[in-house]
Formats: structure tokens, sequence, C-alpha cells
């Protein structure tokens, strides 16, 4: 079975700094890749999907990823953070409606 | 709109009592998931349906049960409540057959077992 593995629960960066929260994952088959976002008491929403084509994906807010296939990876990146990024990220990874996701990593923007 | 919604968003409940949560879409999503969200574990499946009348265990679904009588709603019974199902549980739907553009999820219900 696919597994995501988040390499950091918690980063703290700077308001106005990169933002870089790394996953990797493991599918036997082409994977449709995902990154969640949680805000605190509240569900979580899609921030942006790979599933084909073109391998760096943008979402909402800012955020961007790129999906490497040699890598296994799908890290999550923004070029400058804003204090409203302050939330839980969970990358994950689907194969046929079999959602599995990383365990979060917790992003603190300091002022 | 459509939306997602669970309730109760909060609920106590003594060890061994019996406890549904509902989950209720207004998408018209075939395919509904429940979870829990536990630290360090992120989101692990519990069970999840395709349609009415399917259900399905996932990867933690012992002393859960759930029903599928109609599109909209998944409720989740917890036959008898224990303290390691203390957690806060997702609602999740999906409207394509491979789950490709993602889920919507609710706003979650936080269960405390006493």
């Amino acid at each position: 079975a696919q597994s995501v593995t988040q390499l950091g629960s918690h980063v703290s960066v700077s308001e106005g700094a990169l933002v870089l929260l790394r996953c990797n994952y493991s599918s036997s088959v082409p994977p449709y890749l995902f990154w969640y976002v949680q805000y605190p008491n509240q569900g979580l929403q899609l921030l942006l999907k790979y599933t084909t084509g073109a391998t760096l994906v943008k979402g909402i807010n800012g955020f961007e990823a790129e999906f490497k296939k040699s890598e296994t990876s799908f890290h999550l990146t923004k070029p400058s953070a804003h204090m409203s990024d302050a939330a839980e990220y969970f990358c994950a990874v689907n194969d046929n409606n079999d959602m599995r996701f990383g365990a979060g990593t917790r992003l603190t923007v300091k002022p | 709109d459509a939306e997602i919604t669970q309730s109760p968003r909060h609920k106590i409940t003594e060890t061994g009592r019996q406890v549904t949560l509902a989950c209720h879409q207004t998408w018209n999503h075939n395919n509904m998931f429940w979870y829990r969200q536990d630290l360090g574990h992120g989101l692990r499946l519990i069970h999840y349906s395709y349609g009415v009348q399917d259900t399905n265990k996932g990867e933690v679904s012992d002393g859960y049960s759930v029903s599928r009588s109609n599109t909209e709603d998944l409720p989740l019974t917890l036959e008898s409540a224990a303290s390691s199902q203390t957690s806060v549980y997702f609602c999740a739907s999906s409207g394509t057959v491979g789950g490709n553009y993602g889920y919507t999820f609710g706003s979650g219900t936080r269960l405390t077992v006493v």
C-alpha cells in the first residue's frame, strides 16, 4: 500500500522567508498527490494536487509543489511566508480512492 | 452552496456507551469516508462507502461501524466507547471514481471518552 512521510513535524520561518515543507511518498502505481491545509478547529482544505501532466503544480494562497518521480518527492513551497500561512499541512497520496496522509507539519510564521 | 456538515462539533461520553457521529453532505457525492486524527498519526481511515448500501473497513475499523441508507449520510457509530477512541473525527466525500480530485472535508467532531 502507498504511504507518505513528511519530514519535520514542526517548521518555523520568519514572515517573508521561503517556506519549504517536505513530503516523500511510496506508491506502486503512478500516484495522485495532494497537499491539504488545516487551520485551527477546522477541517482539511485542498491546497493543490498533482494527477498527470505538468510536474509543477500551483495551488491557492501562492503555494506550489513539484512532483519528482526520481526522488519520490512532492515538496510544498511558497516564496514568501505570510502570517496567515500558519497552519498544519498534510501531504497525501491517493491510489483508487485510498487516500493516505502523512503525519502533518505544523508551520509557524514569526513576525 | 453544497457542503458537508458534521454533528455534534464536540461530544463527551462515558466509557462503554454507544455513540453516533453524524455526517451529511449535499454534494451528491457517492464516496464518503470517516477518518480519525491523532497527534503524530495524521489522519487514519476508519470506514468508507462508495454508494448506498456499500460499506468497507479501513485501517482502524475495530470498535466502529457505519451504515449508508442514502447518498447524503454516513453516520459513524462507536459500539462501546473506549478511552482510546478519544480523538477528532473527520468525515470526507469525493465525487470522482478514483478520488483524483481530492476530498472535501467536514469541520470535525472532537470526541472525548471519560
